[in-house]
């Protein structure tokens, strides 16, 4: 089974400086792991995705989260915090091309900026 | 279409009532995803299509949850006799293909049941 616990429901940061939203998996296999971004009143967006490729991930907007196997871990991080990345992050696991193709999210960290 | 659409956006029905839940994917995408989003909450797992056939009907919480996908494109969430704690966010996701690729949702049918 695959599961995800985001360590934080609720993370503030003051504008400028870094953002750490945390993130463990669990998998039976080598998952496939997402940060997506749900803006108030919007969808939900893909951030960025890793695949076994590179452990290090670029996303949108700045983000990028690195994959640790070791720590089972895939925290997402930012350089500098803009007002705009107010939102909500969902960490999602998958075992996609294994027979299992759902995406399974993690409960979501609230991400609010400080003026 | 541009993105994943789903029809209504808003639905206030009373208990035990029926209601039909709608999602036009993305042209060319073969796989379809229902969720079920809480208030909050992560998105859960319903439902999954590829193609016109449920490949995956794990998530659906009791049999008076149903999606069909008869052409393999449009899909219709259908749930009976409603209950108030089937109140939620609808989320539907579509992708180009199976394996490792991006699913792309839509805005979500908020259902209400009064």
């Amino acid at each position: 089974a695959q599961s995800v616990t985001q360590l934080d429901s609720h993370v503030s940061v003051s504008e400028g400086t870094p953002v750490l939203l945390r993130c463990n998996y669990s998998s039976s296999y080598s998952p496939s792991l997402f940060w997506y971004v749900q803006h108030p009143n919007k969808g939900l967006q893909l951030l960025l995705k890793y695949t076994s490729a590179a452990t290090l991930v670029k996303g949108i907007n700045g983000f990028e989260a690195e994959f640790k196997k070791s720590e089972t871990s895939f925290h997402l991080t930012k350089p500098s915090a803009h007002m705009s990345d107010a939102a909500e992050y969902f960490c999602v696991v998958s075992e996609l091309g294994r027979g299992n193709e759902k995406l399974t999210f993690g409960t979501g960290t609230r991400l609010t900026i400080i003026p | 279409g541009a993105g994943v659409s789903q029809t209504p956006s808003n639905k206030v029905t009373e208990k035990g009532k029926y209601v039909e839940l709608r999602c036009d994917p993305i042209s060319g995408h073969t796989a379809l995803y229902w969720y079920r989003q809480s208030l909050g909450q992560g998105p859960e797992f319903l439902i999954y299509f590829q193609g016109t056939g449920a490949a995956d009907d794990s998530g659906l919480p009791n049999d008076r949850f149903f999606a069909v996908r008869p052409e393999g494109s449009v899909s219709t969430l259908k749930i009976q006799r409603t209950e108030r704690g089937d109140s939620a966010v609808y989320l539907c996701a579509s992708s180009q293909r199976t394996g490792i690729t991006e699913a792309f949702f839509g805005q979500g049918t908020r259902l209400t049941v009064v």
